[in-house]
């Protein structure tokens, strides 16, 4: 059965540090998305991304956040210059955007971000 | 007033149990709705989704009542391995999924 992918697994880096956190979505996929989850708190949405654009984003998602479908197949979140807070569980997810059926996201593992 | 408001639980429950929890959303005009199961320190996988009719999908139940904006879940016949935090989830028309925090249950042998 086809899945998001998504590395690192885990990623530790210095507040102020640039981390890129890629992901590979189901392949027949046209819509991709970013959410994170801090520790005990509840998945949040980041952004969405549609034909090499940002269709949609959150108040989180401000100017040290950027998205990138690089080439065909990854799709990567860039966090410029980290702080403590964005530590999370990053959660990449991708949907066919069927025109006439319930549009379901698959998520992938998720990259766990922690910042010192 | 939050998006989606569940009841955190933890719901107990001794194997074979039936238990049922529910969800509220503020959006009307949200589109489809979701259960997603999250073990922990995973990532949320779907379990089914929430048509207006309600949907069954062998032990677990789904209803939606839209004049009312709330949503449930009913697990029959509850297996350990049922024991995780169920996500309910809003899809507005913008496509971006909106999650509560989730309702814990745990199946006891």
């Amino acid at each position: 059965e086809p899945e998001v992918t998504q590395t690192p697994s885990h990623q530790v880096t210095q507040m102020g540090q640039e981390v890129i956190l890629r992901c590979v979505p189901i392949s027949n996929h046209l819509y991709f998305y970013w959410y994170r989850q801090i520790l005990g708190q509840k998945v949040e949405f980041l952004v969405s991304f549609y034909n090499n654009e940002i269709s949609e984003k959150s108040e989180i998602f401000d100017d040290q956040f950027s998205v990138e479908r690089p080439d065909g197949s990854n799709f990567t979140l860039k966090i410029r210059s980290t702080k403590l807070e964005d530590s999370a569980m990053y959660f990449c997810a991708s949907s066919e955007m069927a025109a006439e059926a319930v549009d379901t996201q698959y998520f992938g593992p998720g990259t766990r971000l922690t910042v010192l | 007033r939050k998006e989606v408001e569940q009841d955190p639980g933890p719901f107990n429950v001794p194997e074979g149990a039936t238990v049922a929890f529910n969800c509220t959303y503020s959006n009307s005009a949200s589109q489809s709705f979701f259960w997603y199961r999250q073990d922990c320190r995973k990532e949320p996988k779907l379990l089914m989704s929430v048509y207006s009719s309600g949907n069954e999908d062998g032990r677990f139940t789904a209803q939606l009542n839209r004049a009312s904006q709330y949503i449930s879940l009913l697990i029959r016949d509850s297996k350990l391995s049922d024991s995780a935090t169920y996500l309910c989830v809003v899809q507005s028309n913008d496509y971006k999924l909106s999650f509560g925090a989730g309702t814990t249950v745990t199946v006891r042998a």
